[in-house]
């Protein structure tokens, strides 16, 4: 079974800096996606950047970029010139490509801080 | 932006009673899902629904459980018989077509389950 892990409970930045969330993942399957979502409190989980693992590319939306190493079975997410905003719950999730698994796997979590 | 909403936002239960929650996905999504978060532990996948039927559950998506989609833009989870470990925020999320690195989910603020 694919396990997804974020070792990080909580983090916290200062605004402006640059912060990096790690997560690690288990899978035997070659194909497959990556996805962080951010939460903030008493919202709904928003897709911040996602990652097909057959691309090499690292996927980048604006502040957000990922450093995403497939044998290492890494997929961590920075976030450059931190804003007040990004504060929230940020989770890692994995799901396998194809037909048949419908379900993401996600991991704990990482309550990310900004302080001002 | 669409939305999915989900109602109520908090319902408090007693042990054995049934409950039914609700949620109204965004209007051209063809896959719904539930997930649940127990407090302080990982988001996980409950089942998925497709064309009027089940398309993947997981092990937690037991005899309990049941989901349905009564009219063309409700989706609804119905717990049978709370239990105590019930108690958790369900989300419910909806995508175009089945999760790729190109179709994503998204999720509705929750319901907050709580069962005394």
């Amino acid at each position: 079974a694919q396990t997804v892990t974020q070792s990080q409970p909580e983090m916290s930045v200062q605004e402006a800096e640059t912060v990096t969330l790690s997560c690690t993942y288990d899978t035997s399957e070659s194909d497959y996606y990556l996805f962080w979502y951010k939460q903030p409190p008493s919202r709904q989980m928003i897709l911040v950047i996602r990652q097909e693992a057959y691309k090499q590319q690292n996927a980048t939306e604006n502040r957000f970029s990922v450093n995403f190493q497939k044998a290492a079975k890494s997929f961590s997410l920075k976030i450059s010139d931190s804003q007040l905003g990004d504060a929230a719950m940020y989770f890692c999730a994995y799901k396998l490509a194809g037909g048949g698994a419908d379900g993401l796997t996600f991991g704990k979590g990482t309550h990310l801080i900004i302080q001002p | 932006e669409p939305e999915v909403t989900q109602t109520p936002s908090h319902q408090v239960t007693q042990m054995g009673q049934e409950v039914i929650l609700r949620c109204v996905p965004i209007s051209n999504h063809l896959y719904f899902y539930w997930y649940r978060q127990i407090l302080g532990q990982k988001v996980e996948f409950l089942v998925s629904f497709y064309n009027n039927e089940i398309s993947e559950k997981s092990e937690i998506f037991d005899d309990q459980f049941s989901v349905e989609r009564p009219d063309g833009s409700n989706f609804t989870l119905k717990i049978r018989s709370t239990k105590l470990e019930d108690s958790a925020m369900y989300f419910c999320a909806s995508s175009e077509f089945r999760v790729s690195g190109a179709n994503v989910l998204t999720f509705g603020a929750g319901s907050r389950l709580t069962v005394l």
